[in-house]
């Protein structure tokens, strides 16, 4: 088993929808969650940082942490096509200068 | 705030030659970077860890004498991939944490290098 696992998608929605993302994670040592997107040919952008269960919002988006469950999710409201992109999921360590884990990213395309 | 500079965007070199990517925090210090590789469709798969000053670490199955990496200050790590072949082409990416917000902070990234060996 991964540690991080992510439905690759890819994952096709009209404009205006909701969106949802998600992954699970089997190690319980990741504390902290992030969520970036990339688009083609592009690095990564960080879209959410958190780190308690719960939800957090910025705008159109919103993070969901559920450490009892090792699952964490990013829901996209009223989806523009400037959405379509792949959005990946990481986890970071208690401690420690460590990497991040990535999950495998799931592709979005939102239709106009 | 938190720019990462990444250059080149793109280069072809040819069999047997040696590449150099340059990665460069902007607006902050990096005591430490990471470079990552993803091949299309795939996730990000770490490579090294690049600490200033000191050799960077390499994750199991990287040949540290093929991928040279330097940290040489706070803001510019350098990946020569060097006596490149055809199978080392790919998007290289580094990231970098900023220096003092703690181990589990996000990384900010650079856009990338594709790389394609001829």
């Amino acid at each position: 088993q991964k540690e991080v696992e992510q439905d690759p998608g890819p994952l096709s929605v009209p404009e205006g929808a909701i969106v949802s993302l998600n992954c699970t994670y089997s190690n319980s040592a990741f504390q902290y969650f992030m969520w970036y997107r990339q688009y083609s040919r592009k690095g990564p952008e960080l879209l959410m940082y958190t780190y308690s269960s719960g939800n957090k919002e910025d705008g159109r988006f919103t993070a969901q942490v559920d450490k009892s469950s090792k699952y964490i999710s990013l829901f996209i409201r009223d989806s523009q096509p400037s959405d379509s992109a792949t959005y990946l999921c990481a986890m970071s360590y208690s401690s420690g200068n460590t990497p991040l884990v990535f999950g495998k990213g799931t592709r979005l395309s939102v239709i106009a | 705030g938190a720019v990462v500079s990444q250059h080149p965007s793109r280069v072809i070199c040819k069999s047997g030659t040696s590449v150099k990517i340059e990665c460069r925090s902007l607006d902050f210090q990096a005591t430490t970077m990471f470079w990552y590789r993803q091949f299309p469709k795939q996730s990000l798969m770490l490579m090294a860890t690049s600490n200033e000053g000191s050799k960077a670490t390499y994750e199991q199955g990287v040949e540290k004498d093929k991928f040279l990496i330097n940290h040489a200050s706070l803001t510019l790590s350098t990946l020569t991939v060097t006596s490149a072949h055809p199978e080392d082409s790919s998007f290289y990416i580094c990231s970098a944490r900023i220096t003092g917000t703690g181990g589990n902070s996000p990384l900010h990234f650079g856009n990338g290098t594709r790389l394609t060996v001829t």
